[in-house]
């Protein structure tokens, strides 16, 4: 199993500015995972972040807007850059190879005023 | 593309009364996993299920696989207040190469009228 915290839990943020979200997980994992989940939606993957490589970008978002950090084996970063209402959602990061059980953290809840 | 499909969107049932959700993939999955996301939550595991044809129970909630692995169902009998919540399926698809990536249904929202 696996314990991922993840923060900030919720912010309301202005448009234009950016927001960074950490994830630490309580063991060494080699991919983590970075989905979307609008409201009443469900999930969508945004990345898959490996340590020591560039993250891998699904179709449709794309770095300048959604960087992401990995610099190490336990830890993760999302940035949501130049934010627009449009990016309201919860944010939530992962572990699981798609083969066993995902591990999630708790969300982070953004607001884009 | 390769997707997860998962139906009903909703479903609102009375306490007691059974509540089943489907979910069919556009290829043969090599498993398939079932979450619970609470409102406000953030997604649990229930169980995943590998081999063609399983049946798992988990006190009220029975999991099905389809004999193809490419579809499957979550049945609850007697539903509780306590089963409130968005069901998603969810199966492993490929994401170029040999990496897979978790592609989870659209989820069925389940409420329950006490």
């Amino acid at each position: 199993s696996a314990v991922i915290s993840q923060k900030p839990s919720r912010d309301i943020c202005q448009r234009g500015t950016s927001l960074t979200i950490q994830c630490q997980v309580d063991s060494q994992v080699t991919m983590m995972f970075w989905y979307r989940q609008q409201p009443g939606q469900s999930l969508t993957l945004i990345a898959t972040a490996n340590q020591g490589s560039e993250a891998t970008y699904e179709s449709g978002f794309v770095i300048d807007k959604f960087p992401i950090s990995r610099p190490n084996l336990t830890f993760s970063t999302l940035t949501v850059s130049n934010m627009s209402p449009e990016d309201s959602s919860i944010y939530l990061c992962s572990v699981g190879d798609g083969n066993t059980e995902a591990f999630f953290g708790q969300g982070t809840r953004l607001t884009v005023v | 593309g390769q997707q997860v499909m998962q139906i009903p969107q909703y479903q609102h049932v009375q306490e007691g009364e059974d509540f089943t959700t489907y979910c069919n993939s556009s290829t043969t999955l090599s498993n398939i996993q079932w979450y619970k996301q609470r409102p406000g939550g953030h997604p649990v595991f229930l169980i995943q299920l590998v081999k063609s044809g399983e049946v798992k129970k988990q006190k009220r909630l029975t999991f099905q696989f389809g004999e193809a692995k490419k579809n499957s169902s979550l049945h609850i009998t007697a539903t509780q207040t306590t089963d409130v919540g968005t069901y998603f399926c969810a199966g492993p698809l490929t994401s170029g190469g040999s990496n897979y990536k978790l592609t989870f249904g659209k989820g069925t929202l389940l409420t329950v009228n006490p």
